[in-house]
């Protein structure tokens, strides 16, 4: 099945600074990669997606990128604000398997003031 | 409004009972919905598959005997935790795919068994 990895597990930056998590996925067959923003004890919000036919798409101080060749994608957050402080989860799909999604690890993101 | 309801969102029971978890899909129709269990401060595991009028597929290492998955109708899956002990204390999140780009989480129920 799908193996999905997440880096780092924890981060921490300075308000205004960017942002950088990065996932791997195993199965070429993947194609619909969304990231989560969970608050404590929130269900995770979907904040940002891809589809594997783009390779990058921007939301605002958000966006994410893809290569599907190296089977890998990244979650760039310009500008944090304090209140970007979550853990952060990427996710891979595929359509084919019924669209169950494998999650990674999470990211504790920490935006100091 | 809100598409998917999970209830309860918080049930503390004794060890040995057993806890009923629903997830509803309010605004279509699902014939597939996922649980998921997720343990503090660790990522989203899937449990099951749980699939409308057939019997749930479970993922490895989760007992299908512990774990009752019952998807009686398009609308409604149940979880039901028995003979609950407190390894099993965690947050369940049951998860609704409407089409590839699109997944609906339920609130998540915390299960806290003393």
């Amino acid at each position: 099945g799908e193996n999905v990895e997440q880096h780092p597990s924890t981060l921490s930056v300075q308000e205004g600074d960017s942002a950088v998590i990065k996932c791997t996925y195993s199965d070429s067959a993947s194609n619909y990669f969304p990231w989560y923003k969970q608050e404590l004890g929130k269900r995770p919000q979907l904040i940002i997606d891809i589809r594997s036919n783009v390779g990058e798409k921007k939301d605002q101080r958000i966006a994410v990128t893809l290569n599907k060749t190296a089977k890998h994608f990244s979650l760039h957050i310009t500008e944090t604000q304090p209140e970007d402080s979550a853990v952060y989860f990427c996710a891979a799909s595929m359509e084919s398997g019924g669209n169950q999604f494998y999650f990674g690890t999470g990211t504790s993101l920490t935006v100091i003031p | 409004g809100a598409v998917v309801s999970q209830h309860p969102s918080w049930v503390i029971c004794k060890s040995g009972t057993s806890v009923k978890i629903e997830c509803r899909s309010l605004d279509f129709q699902a014939t597939t919905m996922f649980w998921y269990r997720q343990f503090p401060k660790q990522s989203l595991m899937l449990m099951a598959t749980s699939n409308e009028g057939s019997k749930a597929t479970y993922e490895q290492g989760v007992e299908k005997d512990k774990f009752l998955i019952n998807h009686a109708s398009l609308t409604l899956s149940t979880l039901t935790v028995t003979s609950a002990h407190p390894e099993d204390s965690s947050f369940y999140i049951c998860i609704i795919p409407r089409r590839v780009t699109e997944a609906f989480f339920g609130q998540g129920t915390r299960l806290t068994v003393v």
